[in-house]
Parts: structure tokens; C-alpha cells; sequence
């Protein structure tokens, strides 16, 4: 079993709709986790850390399941501009971050 | 946030040669930085983890005499990709770390790899 596993998609949603993105996890140790965006060509860019409690950034909400090991973002509104690959990143204590492949996500006009 | 710069950005270079990457921090001391490759439609993959002052550590499957790690300062990071083939063109990005593993990584823009 991959440590983080994500549908790689795509997703194509039209402007304005909401969609999710699950990730599970297999290591029921790990401490930290995060969501990063990354464009083509280019590099992940931090979009928003998950915790516990669930938390939410503007049209972005992150939930954390631990007992299942699962992983959420949802995306409310969408626009044209979401349009990126959306990694699921994984960090257990004194080792690297373990990303997932990422799912696609294309936003239409 | 904190920068880091990658150099070059796109390389293209005959099979056999050597190629060297360069990854700065610019604003902030790197204690620590990581060297990862990600091939089309894949995730990043960890090559190697490099401290300032001591030997990278590499992940399993990655040939340390092939892809030489240098962290000779700690804004400074090179990674040497020896005589390059066709399947070592990739996209390579560094990210460095401030402190213990619970710092953030900032990520640099990354280096497209092409061999021909």
C-alpha cells in the first residue's frame, strides 16, 4: 500500500461549483499534514496545513480523519484560477514529507 | 515567505555529461536541504536529504556517485547529475528547511532536465 494515496482525476468542474479531493494515509503515526497546490512546471506551493479540528481559508475547507486516515480539501466556488494539481502531503516526526501524486483539478468556464 | 532560488532553470545537455544544479536560500540559513525529482503525471520523489557540513543522505534506489550532493554552506546546495542519460531528464526541485523537521519547507522553482 502507497503511504499516501490520492485520485489522481481529473476533476473537471465548471465555474462556480465545489468539489472534493480525499487522501488517505497509511502510516497511523504521522503527525502533520497539508495540502499543496502545484501549477505545471512548476513548483508545490503551500496551500493550507490540516489539523484535527478541521480548518477553513476562504473557499478552501482541510479535514483531518484520524481514525480513518483520511484526508479532505474542499473547494467552494470554484474559479478559474484552482485550476492546478492539488497534493496531499504527509509528515511523521523526524522524517521528510511524503507527498501523494496529486489529483487534477481543471476549472471550466 | 522565505525564497529559494534554483539555478539553471532549464538545462539541456548531451548524454554523457555532467550537469550541476545550484539551489540557494536567499533570505534565511538552510540547516537542512532536500533534493526531488518528478517525473510527468508522478509525485516528488526524495533523492536525498543534505545537511550543511556533512554528508547527503540518499534515499534507496538513488545512486550517490551518480547524483553528487554538495551543501557547503548553508545557503548553498548543489546537486551533480554525472554523466547524464536520456532517463535522468526530470524535473529536479530543492526545498530547504530552517531548522528541525518541524519547519516549513520552502521550495524552490525547480530545474527541467532534458538529455539527449
Amino acid at each position: 500500500r502507497k503511504e499516501v494515496e490520492q485520485d489522481p482525476g481529473p476533476f473537471n468542474v465548471p465555474e462556480g461549483a465545489t468539489v472534493a479531493f480525499n487522501c488517505t494515509y497509511s502510516n497511523s503515526a504521522s503527525q502533520s499534514f497539508f495540502w499543496y497546490r502545484q501549477d505545471c512546471r512548476k513548483e508545490p506551493k503551500l496551500l493550507m496545513s490540516v489539523y484535527s479540528s478541521g480548518n477553513e481559508d476562504g473557499r478552501f475547507t482541510a479535514q483531518l480523519n484520524r481514525a480513518s486516515q483520511y484526508i479532505s480539501l474542499l473547494i467552494r466556488d470554484s474559479k478559474l484560477s484552482d485550476s492546478a494539481t492539488y497534493l496531499c502531503v504527509v509528515h511523521s516526526g523526524n522524517t521528510p514529507l511524503v507527498f501523494g501524486k496529486g489529483t487534477r483539478l481543471s476549472v471550466i468556464a | 515567505g522565505a525564497v529559494v532560488s534554483q539555478h539553471p532553470s532549464r538545462v539541456i545537455c548531451k548524454s554523457g555529461t555532467s550537469v550541476k544544479i545550484e539551489c540557494r536560500s536567499l533570505d534565511f540559513q538552510a540547516t537542512t536541504m532536500f533534493w526531488y525529482r518528478q517525473f510527468p503525471k508522478q509525485s516528488l520523489m526524495l533523492m536525498a536529504t543534505s545537511n550543511e557540513g556533512s554528508k547527503a543522505t540518499y534515499e534507496q534506489g538513488v545512486e550517490k556517485d551518480k547524483f553528487l550532493i554538495n551543501h557547503a554552506s548553508l545557503t548553498l546546495s548543489t546537486l551533480t547529475v554525472t554523466s547524464a542519460h536520456p532517463e535522468d531528464s526530470s524535473f529536479y526541485i530543492c526545498s530547504a528547511q530552517s531548522g528541525g523537521w518541524e519547519e516549513t519547507q520552502y521550495f524552490g522553482p525547480g530545474t527541467r532536465l532534458l538529455v539527449l
